[in-house]
């Protein structure tokens, strides 16, 4: 009964190829978000999609493509894989206009580029 | 964004309770406090939020000082399990907040001990 949830959990791969995260929310929340997690243990928000409108693209290179097919999915692709994307990339979901809803996040996926 | 700054680090014997300081001096009028923690490899969970008045939950209690320019979450009895990364972030209202983001700063290290 998860509410926030991603696929794979664990991603291995090599440099230069190209692969995508899925996320599902099961909270009718309207608002999605992309967090990545350095080694460094820093938690940094990339996208922001509400109503699968893009509202925050924090400054993330072109390679990575975050793209909403509804409300309950946002899904993001990397291209190209470099070292440096290495990390812990979550998802989050809340539902805009009421009271300050907190965001909930997904257990995260572990990417490795090798 | 107003900026936060808790200790790096802090332990408390299990079943005592655990209190985590934050301070937040330029918080503005606007603008909530939200804790979070992040027990190893998982997500960030959602503890508690406040604007003014002090909060309860099933979780944990906020107390907010009169002037807002600080917060203390309080863990009553603390276990094993609360071992984690406590951030504590400030939020603007989603009226003024783009996307909803939440920012994360490096947040204190709870170690709970037998």
């Amino acid at each position: 009964d998860t509410a926030v949830s991603q696929t794979p959990k664990y991603l291995v791969t090599q440099m230069g190829n190209d692969k995508s995260i899925k996320c599902e929310q099961n909270l009718g929340h309207d608002t999605m978000y992309w967090y990545k997690q350095d080694s460094k243990k820093f938690l940094k928000i990339m996208f922001s999609y509400n109503n699968k409108e893009l509202i925050i693209n924090e400054t993330v290179p072109n390679r990575f493509s975050p793209k909403s097919p509804d409300k309950a999915h946002l899904n993001l692709h990397i291209n190209s894989l470099e070292l440096g994307d290495s990390a812990v990339y979550f998802c989050a979901s809340s539902q805009s206009g009421s009271y300050n809803s907190p965001l909930h996040f997904g257990n995260g996926t572990r990417l490795t580029v090798t | 964004d107003a900026k936060t700054t808790q200790p790096t680090s802090m332990d408390c014997a299990e079943g005592r309770a655990a209190n985590l300081p934050c301070n937040h001096s330029t918080i503005s009028g606007n603008e909530y406090v939200y804790w979070y923690r992040q027990i190893h490899s998982q997500g960030p969970q959602y503890i508690i939020h406040g604007l003014k008045n002090n909060e309860t939950n099933e979780m944990a209690s906020l107390i907010i000082t009169e002037d807002r320019k600080s917060s203390t979450l309080i863990l009553p009895h603390a276990t094993l399990r609360d071992t984690a990364v406590y951030y504590c972030i400030v939020r603007p209202d989603q009226i003024y907040n783009q996307g909803g983001k939440l920012i994360f700063g490096q947040g204190t290290e709870l170690s709970v001990k037998p």
